[in-house]
């Protein structure tokens, strides 16, 4: 079945830091990508998305973009904040089927 | 637009009594609602599907029975813990499409249950 697989956290970095975080799939046919944040104690919002290959999704500073050929689609942004630090979900799904998610990967940016 | 609400935000029972969990879509009405439970530190599990006006599909090993789940309009759908133990203790995630053919789901910002 389809599955997504993300880079294990958790990830710590300081203010101002690169951030990428890996998240590859396996499915059949073409899935829709998404990334979704949670934040402490909170449930899951969506931060960005992409339906076909080679689409990028952006959003808050944060990029990614569907790559096909290597079945990818990870996340990352240029400078972070101490208020990003959350849980990210990388996640699919077919059509207008279930969603599936990665194990998630806890951020924690240090001022 | 597009919000998904949940009640309670947590709430606390007995071993043995049952436990209602409200989710609501504010300002759309969804056809399809989906009911996740997140363990501490862990990911989604997807427990069952809800479509309006019809029975839940559920994932394998959730129990139906213990896990009552209602779609009763097109913006309400209730998660009804039955006979509650203290392993039903979790965090409960509904959500919501907002279009049957939609891809995307919003979700709600979840209830804590603690069964003592």
């Amino acid at each position: 079945g389809d599955s997504v697989t993300q880079m294990e956290g958790p990830v710590t970095l300081s203010e101002e830091a690169f951030l990428t975080i890996n998240c590859t799939y396996t499915a059949t046919g073409y899935p829709s990508l998404f990334w979704y944040v949670q934040y402490p104690g909170e449930g899951l919002q969506l931060l960005l998305k992409a339906t076909k290959a080679d689409d990028k999704g952006s959003n808050k500073g944060f990029e990614a973009t569907y790559r096909k050929e290597t079945t990818s689609f990870h996340l990352e942004k240029g400078s972070v904040q101490v208020s990003d630090s959350a849980v990210y979900f990388c996640a699919l799904s077919q059509g207008a089927q279930k969603l599936v998610f990665g194990q998630g990967t806890r951020l924690t940016i240090n001022p | 637009g597009a919000v998904v609400s949940q009640h309670p935000s947590w709430v606390i029972c007995k071993s043995g009594t049952s436990v209602k969990i409200e989710c609501r879509s504010l300002d759309f009405q969804a056809t399809t609602m989906f009911w996740y439970r997140q363990f501490p530190k862990q990911s989604l599990m997807l427990m069952a599907t809800s479509n309006e006006g019809s029975k839940a599909t559920y994932e394998q090993g959730v129990e139906k029975d213990k896990f009552l789940i209602n779609h009763a309009s097109l913006t309400l759908s209730t998660l009804t813990v039955t006979s509650a133990h203290p392993e039903d203790s979790s965090f409960y995630i509904c959500s919501a499409r907002l279009q049957a053919t939609s891809r995307e789901q919003y979700f709600g910002p979840g209830t804590r249950l603690t069964v003592t």
